[in-house]
């Protein structure tokens, strides 16, 4: 299986401020289309987890512009700018390239 | 708006079954593959099953393979999971999610409880 690795496993940050967290995988997410299947979630407390960023770097219908992604191959980054109190909780990267899919272990994004 | 709304799960003995389901709404369910996806308590989430939009393929993990059954009733907008064997390890929340081959699982439930325990 693809290990997805997450980094780093908890991030202090400021209302306000910015956020990257890194997610890499142990083999190339290139499909053989072309495409590249990593994608983001964000799970905030108690809640289920919501698509935030699909195919490295495609908001999600809803999702403001302070989330970004960006990476290619192996090495992927999401970006938070302007922290809002809504935005923490735990981010997952996932890859859907490989079967099975697999998600990172876990970003948890808390209050400085 | 679309809708998932998980139903069932519970307090289960180790080698008992459990049946839960998933009712869906806001799309066309017969045109979307689907999944049931879980995280343990205090762990991060871990993909179980994906059933393709007919229902004629079906995908396991390797830890459920020949205990866990997926299904669907496309004529009731519904998802199922059947579990069987169950093991301690199954113990987790369990999320009913639309798996989309492009965006990956786009929408998902609420999430339904399963506490495998004697």
């Amino acid at each position: 299986d693809v290990v997805m690795t997450q980094t780093p496993v908890s991030l202090p940050v400021s209302l306000g401020g910015q956020a990257s967290i890194s997610c890499r995988s142990s083999q190339s997410l290139v499909h053989s289309n072309g495409n590249t299947y990593l994608h983001w979630y964000l799970q905030k407390p108690g809640q289920s987890p919501q698509l935030l960023i699909y195919r490295v770097s495609n908001r999600f219908s809803g999702v403001p512009d302070r989330f970004s992604g960006s990476g290619s191959g192996t090495d992927f980054t999401l970006k938070i700018s302007r922290v809002e109190p809504e935005d923490l909780g735990d981010y997952y990267c996932l890859q859907s390239t490989h079967f099975p899919p697999t998600f990172g272990a876990g970003t948890k994004l808390e209050l400085k | 708006e679309v809708q998932l709304v998980e139903s069932g799960g519970g307090l289960v003995q180790p080698g008992r079954s459990l049946k839960f389901s998933c009712a869906a709404s806001g799309f066309t369910f017969s045109d979307y593959a689907m999944a049931w996806v879980r995280q343990a308590p205090k762990k991060g989430l871990e993909w179980v099953a994906t059933i393709i939009y007919d229902g004629s393929s079906t995908y396991y993990r390797d830890s459920v393979k020949g205990r866990f059954t997926i299904s669907r009733d496309n004529a009731k907008s519904t998802l199922y999971l059947q579990m069987d064997s169950l093991r301690s390890e199954d113990t987790a929340t369990y999320y009913c999610a639309r798996h989309d081959y492009y965006s990956g699982f786009d929408y998902w439930g609420q999430g339904v409880m399963v506490t495998v325990s004697s």
